[in-house]
């Protein structure tokens, strides 16, 4: 079974400190992992995918496949970067857009 | 381009009642998912069309059920309401093959 687990629910960074939310996962094949962004009165919209390997809004998330973690870092936190954050996997079977979720981590940046 | 909307945004319903949920998806789109929302959860899968026939189904019992058009828009039919079903429901649409998902705003049920 595959699951996704965001250890904190809630964390609070001030503003230009570093921010590292945290997404471990278990699955038996290769996944597919993703970072979503819910913004407040926002829609759930993707923020990144590893196999982008991109930098989106200064956040990056390296997939350890030994330590089976994603998680999402930026260096200097942003008082806009205050939203809910769903950590996310699927098959990386091209096709199969299950996505099983986490329950998420609300991160505050304190101004 | 249009994004995906979903109908009803908000609506109470009581236990044993059935409701209709609908999804428009976002132009160039051919495939719809639906996700449940607890309150305090992340998004749990439910289904996917793909072909206006079920293509991956989560772990919801047969009283969840849907439909996808040839238009590609979407409903999600829940049977025999639940207090327990009371949710936010998120309707997906994406290009097969691309695995991004472009979410709607969701319709949010409440069962009395």
């Amino acid at each position: 079974a595959q699951r996704v687990t965001q250890p904190e629910k809630l964390l609070s960074v001030f503003k230009g400190a570093p921010v590292e939310l945290k997404c471990n996962y278990s699955y038996s094949g290769s996944p597919e992992l993703f970072w979503y962004v819910q913004y407040s009165r926002q829609r759930l919209q993707l923020l990144l995918r590893h196999i982008s390997r991109e930098s989106i809004k200064g956040f990056t998330a390296d997939l350890n496949k030994g330590e089976t973690s994603f998680h999402l870092k930026k260096p200097f936190a942003q008082e806009e970067d205050s939203a809910m954050y769903y950590c996310a996997l699927t098959s990386s079977n091209f096709g199969n857009e299950k996505l099983t979720f986490g329950t998420g981590t609300r991160l505050t940046i304190i101004p | 381009e249009t994004g995906v909307t979903q109908s009803p945004t908000h609506l109470i319903k009581t236990r044993g009642q059935q409701v209709t949920l609908r999804c428009s998806s976002q132009s160039g789109h051919n495939t719809v998912s639906w996700y449940q929302q607890a309150l305090g959860q992340g998004p749990q899968f439910i289904f996917q069309y793909y072909r206006e026939e079920e293509n991956g189904r989560g772990n919801f019992p047969p009283r969840f059920s849907g439909l996808q058009f040839p238009n590609y828009s979407s409903e999600l039919n829940v049977n025999a309401l639940e207090l327990d079903d009371s949710a936010l429901y998120l309707c997906a649409s994406s290009f097969r093959m691309a695995n991004v998902l472009t979410f709607g705003a969701g319709s949010r049920l409440t069962v009395l």
